[in-house]
């Protein structure tokens, strides 16, 4: 069964406090992995694809990498606006159109 | 550029009355939909999604059902609601690997 495990669950930084958010796998075939960004209330925002390991994607204060078993998503010099929920899901070769999501992680970033 | 409703933002309902919401796209064609609920603690929980008109896939065995009576308008519904259907629900629609999500409704039920 494909699964998504993220890590830490929660995780509380300081402003300007670098750190990474952690999205291990377990897939029968990998065919893209998105990271997405949800505040409280409200839908999931897309923010990367990555489909190949050694894959990197930058936005801003964020940069994505993914490896053949895991992902990461770097946050460098988090600002208060940075605080949500970070959500990671995978597409598999046997999962048609479906994707499978982690539980998440909590980011709180304090001024 | 492209748009997700979802209506209403919030509703209370009690147990045993039925249900209804609805999600609908602007600015795109033929879009794969999809259904989700999220709990608190339990992350993401697909639903149903459709590939096309009044195609329908279910992943979940549940009191709830989904249809799709134009090509981009996606229903949920149930005919009489439990209390474990309560929780945040999403639509959210893709063309090729992305999902994009609507604002979702947060389903209270009492």
């Amino acid at each position: 069964e494909d699964q998504v495990t993220q890590s830490p669950e929660a995780l509380r930084l300081q402003e300007g406090e670098s750190s990474s958010l952690n999205c291990s796998y377990t897939v029968s075939g990998l065919r893209g992995l998105f990271w997405y960004r949800q505040d409280p209330g409200k839908g999931p925002e897309f923010l990367f694809t990555l489909y190949s390991a050694g894959e990197e994607k930058e936005k801003e204060r964020l940069k994505a990498t993914l490896t053949k078993k895991e992902s990461f998503l770097h946050i460098t010099a988090p600002k208060p606006e940075d605080s949500a929920t970070y959500l990671c899901a995978v597409r598999t070769r046997g999962g048609s159109e479906k994707l499978v999501f982690g539980k998440g992680t909590k980011l709180t970033v304090n001024p | 550029s492209q748009t997700i409703h979802q209506w209403p933002a919030t509703l209370v309902q009690p147990v045993g009355s039925p249900l209804s919401l609805e999600c609908t796209v602007e600015g795109t064609s033929n879009p794969n939909l999809y259904w989700y609920r999220q709990a608190a603690g339990r992350g993401l929980q697909l639903l149903f999604y459709s590939v096309g008109i009044g195609q329908i896939s279910s992943e979940v065995p549940q009191n709830l059902s989904a249809s799709r009576p134009q090509d981009r308008q996606f229903i949920l519904s149930s005919k009489k609601l439990l209390l474990s259907d309560s929780g945040f629900y999403l639509c959210a629609w893709s063309r090729f690997y992305e999902q994009y999500f609507g604002p979702g409704t947060r389903l209270t039920v009492t």
